[in-house]
């Protein structure tokens, strides 16, 4: 399958600070998609991209599909201790079918 | 709000065994998933279905595995002699349709344990 590479692995931040992480592969992908995956739970949607160079915001949270269309990256601004845990990136090669490739998903703690 | 519900929360079972996870998606969602996340790794794409017949299914998705909508709201995952290598949480998804575009909405998952 596709591997989709995130960055940082892990992340240890004081609540307030400002996060960044980003997702890259050496394939070129139509669709980005960010999730958050609590503990025990399954993934909830945080944010979707369709287009090259998109920039989306919900919230605090800002992604943008990389112009390459190889990347994407997601911010998080003023975190807050909620904001723990993990955040997975994933892309869809096809135009036409659903089979999403998931990143390898970056773990995010918040101090309070 | 409408949800995927997934059952059991957990298996165990013995190594060679038939298992059977059970999903039911949202109500009016018409393409359903799986996906499967071993334990620390990232989730990965088992199959999709639409229809009454798979639209989609990855690598991973071999011979020991499948899928049926045996009723109007059930959708199962069958794996038919369980390895070692199974144990992982699976996560059942559906989706209004099948477009790329269509928020895939992910049930809390089933934990399995293959002895």
């Amino acid at each position: 399958g596709q591997q989709l590479n995130q960055s940082p692995q892990s992340m240890f931040i004081q609540e307030g600070e400002d996060v960044s992480m980003n997702c890259t592969s050496s394939s070129i992908f139509n669709t980005w998609l960010w999730y958050k995956q609590d503990p025990g739970e399954g993934p909830v949607l945080l944010i979707a991209l369709y287009k090259a160079g998109e920039l989306t915001s919900n919230g605090r949270l800002t992604a943008q599909f990389g112009i390459t269309r190889k990347d994407s990256f997601l911010n998080i601004s003023a975190s807050i201790p909620s904001d723990v845990g993990i955040y997975f990136c994933a892309g869809l090669i096809s135009l036409t079918g659903n089979q999403f490739y998931f990143g390898t998903g970056t773990s995010l703690t918040v101090i309070p | 709000e409408p949800e995927v519900t997934q059952t059991p929360s957990h298996q165990v079972t013995q190594m060679g065994q038939e298992v059977i996870l059970r999903c039911v998606p949202i109500s009016n969602h018409l393409y359903f998933y799986w996906y499967r996340q071993i334990l620390g790794q990232k989730v990965e794409f088992l199959v999709s279905f639409y229809n009454n017949e798979i639209s989609e299914k990855s690598e991973i998705f071999d011979d020991q595995f499948s899928v049926e909508r045996p009723d109007g709201s059930n959708f199962t995952l069958k794996i038919r002699s369980t390895k070692l290598e199974d144990s992982a949480m699976y996560f059942c998804a559906s989706s209004a349709s099948g477009s790329g575009r269509e928020t895939q909405y992910f049930g809390p998952g089933t934990r399995l344990l293959v002895l």
